[in-house]
């Protein structure tokens, strides 16, 4: 059973366009939603996260919109750029510390 | 500190054969997690330690695997009796314990012939 379901498996954008990556969880108890980045042949590395008390986060180029009601959250990478073009995981956990639920992926490729 | 390490890189083996993947956490974190991740899939969860102590298994942690920690230090991921469906990237990852923040290696991708 998948905790965290991801859309779209893969994204074309444009380079200065706008990457959207979408994820949905069922478990109400989930109150860490971290998106990851991996490049090939590196681990996933964090990227930026929220907290469900908040409906957004920015940190330069990326955004994390939070809707609660909805059990959505989506990543927005605004400008994207070449060396935006990895893959990207959304996840999700309950508590501090404890195991992390991870989406499929979003592989996202910026065409100069 | 370089981070978490991971070691080998790349590890290949015949079926039915044991293998062993060691990682080394960032020094002070005393979390230390396994993930397993096939190709196009997300990291799966499979087992975590806090310090020496095995906290949390997966499922999917069947019973050819066993992880350790003996001295609360690296961790050592054991496969016995290796089957195909065991090839996959084994990613390590470690936290202090109370924080979200995981740091993973660069993973150990196993392929099983």
């Amino acid at each position: 059973q998948q905790q965290v379901k991801q859309s779209p498996q893969s994204l074309i954008v444009q380079k200065g366009g706008i990457s959207i990556i979408n994820c949905a969880y069922e478990n109400t108890a989930f109150d860490y939603f971290p998106w990851y980045q991996q490049f090939p042949g590196k681990g996933p590395a964090l990227l930026i996260a929220i907290r469900p008390d908040v409906s957004e986060k920015k940190e330069g180029r990326f955004t994390i919109s939070f809707n609660k009601s909805a059990k959505q959250f989506s990543l927005h990478i605004m400008d994207s750029q070449p060396g935006d073009s990895a893959t990207y995981f959304c996840a999700a956990s309950k508590g501090p510390g404890n195991q992390f639920y991870f989406g499929t992926g979003t592989s996202l490729t910026v065409i100069p | 500190d370089t981070g978490v390490s991971q070691n080998p890189r790349h590890k290949i083996t015949k079926r039915g054969q044991n293998v062993t993947f060691r990682c080394d956490p960032i020094s002070e974190h005393n979390r230390l997690y396994w993930y397993r991740q096939t190709l196009g899939q997300g990291p799966e969860f499979l087992t975590y330690f806090q310090n020496e102590a095995q906290l949390e298994k997966s499922r999917l942690l069947s019973d050819r695997f066993s992880a350790e920690r003996p001295k609360g230090s690296f961790s050592t991921l054991e496969i016995q009796r290796t089957e195909q469906g065991d090839s996959a990237m084994y990613l390590c990852a470690s936290s202090f314990s109370g924080a979200n923040v995981l740091t993973f290696g660069a993973g150990s991708r196993l392929t099983v012939l």
